[in-house]
């Protein structure tokens, strides 16, 4: 089974400053590893994704993710964050498979990021 | 391109009533899902299509949930009779390879 854990459940972070969202996985073979925004009453916007390669991601909006294999983690990084960044972050896994055709994300619980003016 | 579309965007039902929702996928994306997700948590999969059959149907609650993709295109989940526990918004996603692309989600209240 995958699984999912984002240890926060509210960041705060000065406009301005880095921020981090922290997110473990879990899963029995490689992981395909993705992080989704939400904002209020609209649906998953994704922002990134890491299949193979480079360790260091590059997504929407300067969301930037590393991929730690031998900590099983995958942060979401921003050198400068944005009032408009304050939003519902969610981590999420899937197992590259095994023929089986499932492809269902697995979810952490979300973060919730605030950036104070 | 267009997005994932869903209707309706909110609902209001008692216990015991049933529901249904529509989604229609980004053209050309062969798998959809039908995620739940209740307040305070992230999505957790219902269903998964793949084309008009289904691929994933494990965490489908079966004697009151259901869902068809009958011509590969859109598709309609039904909850039938609904609990106070199936209040959530449900999130309608397509994929072509790896990517999901999500819909707005229908949020759902059972009084």
């Amino acid at each position: 089974a995958q699984s999912v854990a984002q240890p926060e459940d509210q960041v705060n972070v000065a406009e301005g400053n880095p921020l981090t969202v922290k997110c473990t996985y879990s899963v029995s073979g490689n992981p395909y590893l993705f992080w989704y925004v939400q904002y209020p009453n609209r649906g998953l916007q994704f922002l990134l994704k890491y299949i193979t390669g480079d360790n260091l991601v590059k997504g929407s909006y300067g969301f930037e993710a590393e991929f730690n294999k031998s900590q099983t983690s995958f942060h979401l990084k921003k050198p400068s964050a944005l009032v408009s960044d304050s939003a519902l972050y969610f981590c999420a896994v899937r197992d590259m498979g095994r023929g089986t055709g499932r492809r269902a994300l697995t979810f952490g619980s979300g973060t919730r990021l605030q950036v104070q003016p | 391109e267009a997005g994932v579309a869903q209707s309706p965007r909110y609902k209001i039902i008692e216990k015991r009533q049933s529901v249904a929702f529509w989604c229609n996928p980004i053209s050309g994306h062969a798998t959809l899902y039908w995620y739940q997700q209740i307040l305070g948590q992230g999505p957790k999969l219902l269903i998964q299509f793949q084309n008009n059959g289904v691929v994933d149907d494990s965490q489908l609650p079966k004697d009151r949930f259901s869902a068809e993709r009958l011509k590969g295109v859109d598709s309609t989940l039904k909850i039938q009779p609904a609990k106070l526990e199936d209040s959530a918004v449900y999130l309608c996603a397509s994929s072509f390879i790896n990517e999901q692309f999500f819909g707005p989600g229908t949020r759902l209240t059972v009084l």
